[in-house]
């Protein structure tokens, strides 16, 4: 059975760094792209980027590039989301998804298809 | 302002047929899949709907996609209570290289 477990719930303060995990199991980890995805407050899905594990290869989102970190470790199949300082717009719930590869007529992309059960991360003073 | 543009509740009784609707552009819907997720209340999303009408296994079929140019739309038929949840279209934007959502759908069984 697919499972995605991310880590628990985090409290922190601005400026703070923290990373965040999904600990995948029941498939081949390194044949499918691992990403996360932001829910604020109320509000709905972005996408944020995602991981390639067998090579690391890394995408982001636009809205996303430079403000985060994604990475995969495969030794352990988990897949990270990570802030070196943190603002109290990151508020957010955070998952996790496996990406299944699909192709249209012109190009292949990924898609999230199985998504982890969330972790909140507040950022406060 | 999400690229996808969905209506933002919909709603219907038990047994009715209600349908969501998903606008976009030639970069995302008019070149590319249409997926579909459900937001249970509380909960992580669900694949609802992939490659614009293909339900995963284990989706009932009171639940059909369809696209059109640059839409697409999601059909519930026999409502029942347990679909009221958020529904959420998304595809691949070949501008922005990445998958774009809609703002989602707040659907209420009424």
């Amino acid at each position: 059975e697919v499972q995605l477990v991310q880590s628990g719930a985090e409290l922190k303060k601005p400026g703070e760094s923290l990373r965040i995990s999904c600990k995948a199991s029941g498939y081949s980890f390194t044949n499918y792209w691992i990403g996360w995805v932001r829910q604020m407050p109320g509000k709905g899905l972005e996408w944020m980027g995602i991981i390639n594990p067998g090579d690391s290869d890394t995408r982001y989102s636009p809205s996303f590039q430079g403000q985060v970190t994604i990475s995969a470790d495969k030794s352990i199949t988990t897949a990270y989301l990570q802030w070196s300082s943190l603002r109290a717009s990151d508020t957010a719930m955070y998952y996790c998804a496996r990406h299944t590869e699909d192709c249209s007529s012109n190009l292949c992309y990924a898609i999230p298809e199985r998504w982890g059960q969330g972790t909140l991360v507040t950022v406060s003073s | 302002q999400s690229v996808l543009t969905q209506p933002p509740s919909a709603s219907g009784t038990p047994g009715q047929r209600v349908a969501i609707s998903c606008s976009g552009s030639t970069s995302n819907i008019g070149s590319n899949y249409v997926y579909w997720y459900q937001q249970l209340p509380g909960t992580a999303p669900k694949l609802l709907m992939l490659r614009n009408n293909q339900r995963p296994s284990g989706v009932p079929d009171r639940f059909s996609g369809s696209k059109s140019d640059t839409s697409a739309s999601l059909a519930i038929t026999g409502l029942r209570s347990e679909d009221e949840a958020d529904y959420y279209c998304a595809a691949w934007d070949d501008s922005l290289s990445g998958v774009v959502f809609g703002g989602g759908t707040q659907l209420t069984v009424l």
